[in-house]
C-alpha cells in the first residue's frame, strides 16, 4: 500500500514570498491533516479535512495560510506571504476517519526555510 | 486549556530499560497514542491505549491510567536505533488529537 505523498521535500524562500505544498493521502482515507512542526516541538494541527469539508481550522492563521482539498483526495496548503516564523516542517497525515482508534499515517514532510 | 506534559529529554544505555512518562489534561478522552519520530523523519505509530492497563507489543509496552491522566511508554532491551523522539498524543472528546512536545531519547553504548 502506498503511503502519504508530499512535495516538495524542501523549500527555501524569502519572507513575503508565497509557497504551496501538495499532499496525496492514502487511498480510501477520508480524513486529511496538515500539521506544522517547529524544531523541538510536537506537531501543531493547522487544518483537518473530512472528505472535502473542513472539520477544524481553529489554529490556521487565516490571514496568510489557506488550504483546500478538492474532490476529497489531494490537498494543497498555501502560505502567502511567508514570515520568518513560518520556518518549520509541514506534515501531511491521513486516516480512515472513523473516530476512536484512528491511526494517522504521516507523509515525509516538507521542510520550509524562510530567509 | 488542554495540556500534555512529557520530559524534554532522557538518556539511557543500550540494552537497558527506559520509561517515558506522559501526563495529560484534556476535554474528554478517546484514547492515547504514542508515536516515534526519528530526526528528520515523520512520526510513526507505536501504540494506542483507551482502557486502563498495560498493552505490550514486543520490546515496547504502553500503560494508561485514565483516573490519573497518566501514561507511560516502556522500552526494553534498548537498541541504538531506538534513539528518537517519542510523542504522546491524546484524542479529546471531539476526536481531535492533542500532541505533546515529545521526549528526545538518547541511547548511549
Amino acid at each position: 500500500e502506498a503511503g502519504v505523498a508530499q512535495s516538495p521535500r524542501y523549500k527555501i524562500i524569502e519572507k513575503r514570498q508565497s509557497v504551496a505544498f501538495w499532499c496525496n493521502p492514502i487511498s480510501g482515507h477520508a480524513t486529511l491533516y496538515w500539521y506544522q512542526q517547529i524544531l523541538g516541538q510536537g506537531p501543531k494541527l493547522l487544518i483537518q479535512f473530512q472528505n472535502n469539508g473542513v472539520v477544524d481550522d481553529s489554529q490556521l492563521p487565516k490571514d496568510r495560510f489557506s488550504a483546500e482539498r478538492l474532490k476529497g483526495v489531494d490537498s494543497t496548503l498555501k502560505i502567502q506571504p511567508a514570515k520568518l516564523e513560518d520556518s518549520a516542517v509541514y506534515l501531511c497525515a491521513s486516516s480512515l476517519g472513523r473516530g476512536g482508534f484512528d491511526e494517522q499515517f504521516f507523509g515525509p514532510g516538507t521542510r520550509l526555510t524562510v530567509l | 486549556g488542554q495540556n500534555i506534559d512529557q520530559p524534554t529529554e532522557m538518556t539511557a544505555t543500550e540494552g537497558a530499560i527506559v520509561q517515558i512518562n506522559c501526563t495529560y489534561q484534556t476535554s474528554g478522552f478517546n484514547g492515547l497514542f504514542w508515536y516515534q519520530q526519528h530526526a528528520g523523519e515523520a512520526p510513526t505509530f507505536l501504540s494506542y491505549n483507551v482502557l486502563d492497563g498495560l498493552e505490550e507489543k514486543g520490546r515496547f509496552s504502553s500503560f494508561l491510567s485514565r483516573s490519573k491522566g497518566y501514561s507511560y511508554l516502556l522500552l526494553k532491551e534498548l537498541q541504538m536505533k531506538d534513539s528518537a523522539s517519542y510523542l504522546c498524543a491524546v484524542m479529546d472528546s471531539n476526536y481531535q488529537l492533542i500532541w505533546g512536545a515529545g521526549t528526545k531519547l538518547i541511547i548511549k553504548p
